[in-house]
């Protein structure tokens, strides 16, 4: 069975420091790959989603930027935090619309 | 384009009462439409879907969903509220097998004792 895997659960980390999330998916080949942000009261906002190696499309302007080094990895990085980065940050995969996504658990990011 | 409308941010009913959440969607062709919950700091997880098939959707938990192509809409309902429903509920949209989906604001439900 497919797993999402994503790390870590929580991050306290400075304004200007450098930021790492990592996804990673199990049990399945080219999944379509997703990094997403939930800010207080704003609902769901797509950041980058990526559907093959190599292969990044940015959603939004922002301090944020996104890899896929290997077909089963994501990551979210960032040089310099800003406050603005603050929030709950999900991961998700999938095998194309009909089959809907699949969410990891999320890293709540704080930036102090 | 697509769209998702979930109109208010919050619902509450009682313990036992009738939940009714609303999703109406905008979709130049047949759409797939999914209901998820998320719980507090945790991530997004399937209710149910539409995929075209039957329009009365079951999902887990005793939640079901109706898609009304006239009304454009596909409601999520649960004939009896449980302490354990309270939770964020998105509506989503998509109108291609490759395709984003695009979700709604979504709504938190309060469940009262």
């Amino acid at each position: 069975s497919q797993t999402i895997h994503q790390w870590p659960a929580t991050l306290v980390q400075p304004v200007g420091s450098p930021l790492s999330l990592e996804c990673t998916v199990e049990g399945t080949s080219n999944p379509n790959l997703y990094w997403y942000r939930q800010a207080a009261g704003r609902g769901l906002q797509l950041l980058f989603y990526s559907v093959g190696i190599g292969q990044i499309s940015s959603e939004v302007p922002q301090n944020l930027s996104a890899s896929r080094p290997q077909d089963r990895q994501f990551i979210l990085s960032s040089k310099k935090l800003l406050l603005s980065d603050s929030g709950f940050y999900l991961c998700a995969w999938s095998a194309g619309g009909l089959y809907g996504y699949t969410f990891g658990s999320g890293t709540r990011l704080t930036v102090v | 384009a697509q769209s998702v409308t979930q109109l208010g941010s919050h619902v509450s009913v009682s313990e036992g009462a009738l939940v009714l959440l609303r999703c109406n969607y905008s979709s130049s062709v047949p759409p797939y439409l999914f209901w998820y919950v998320q719980y507090p700091n945790q991530g997004l997880q399937l209710l149910l879907k539409y995929t075209s098939a039957a329009t009365l959707v079951k999902g887990i938990n005793g939640f079901e969903a109706e898609f009304k192509k006239s009304e454009t809409s596909f409601h999520l309902t649960k004939p009896s509220a449980h302490m354990s429903d309270a939770a964020e509920y998105f509506c989503a949209v998509t109108n291609g097998a490759n395709s984003k989906l695009t979700f709604g604001k979504g709504i938190t439900l309060s469940v009262r004792p």
